[in-house]
């Protein structure tokens, strides 16, 4: 069965670094987004992604994070500064039509912010 | 801000009995109902989506909408010890497809 996948499984970083979150959505979908989770806290919704933009996003996806599809299977989260805070599970996620739709979620980055 | 209300559990069940999880909801726009298990340190795991009122089956699992309660359920039928899990129940967002996720349900089979 096609699955999401995501680099790196986990990823350990200084304060004030920048990180890049990668992922391989499931080939024929089309819509994709990233959530996170803080350990212990409910799975929060950052940015939804179609046809090459971002689609919505959450409040807590202000100015340091960014999203892109450099090519055709690729879908990234760039945290710019991270900060102690940024510390979580990301989870991509993606769905053939968008609304209405199941997301389908991948095993998820661990971000450790040091 | 629009809420997803669960029971944090846990919830114990003896093996072969039936679990039942429940959930509220404030948005009343939402129009796709999901529910998503999680074991711990692992990513949600879809298991059953619901759109219209009354009942959907799967397996031993079943969903249960109520659009004017804002109610969904799932049950789970023949609890099985590989069951525990957290169970997260997401409902979509007012025209959007943003899931909007509960705290979950800690389901315990035990033997």
């Amino acid at each position: 069965e096609p699955e999401v996948t995501q680099t790196p499984s986990h990823q350990v970083t200084q304060m004030g670094q920048e990180v890049i979150l990668r992922c391989v959505p499931i080939s024929n979908h089309l819509y994709f987004y990233w959530y996170r989770q803080i350990l212990g806290q409910k799975v929060e919704f950052l940015v939804s992604f179609y046809n090459n933009e971002i689609s919505e996003k959450s409040e807590i996806f202000d100015d340091q994070f960014s999203v892109e599809r450099p090519d055709g299977s690729n879908f990234t989260l760039k945290i710019r500064s991270t900060k102690l805070e940024d510390s979580a599970m990301y989870f991509c996620a993606s769905s053939l039509q968008g609304q209405r739709q199941p997301q389908h979620f991948g095993d998820g980055t661990r971000l450790s912010i040091l | 801000q629009k809420e997803v209300e669960q029971n944090s559990g846990p919830l114990s069940v003896p093996e072969g009995a039936i679990a039942s999880l429940n959930c509220t909801y404030s948005d009343r726009g939402s129009q796709s109902f999901f529910w998503y298990r999680q074991y711990s340190g692992k990513s949600p795991e879809l298991i059953m989506s619901i759109y219209s009122n009354g009942d959907k089956e799967d397996g031993r699992f079943t969903a249960q909408l109520n659009k004017a309660s804002q109610y969904v359920s799932l049950l789970i039928r023949d609890s099985q010890p590989s069951d525990s899990a957290t169970y997260l129940c997401a409902p979509d967002a007012y025209n959007t497809d943003k899931l909007i996720f509960g705290t979950g349900t800690r389901l315990q089979v035990f033997p």
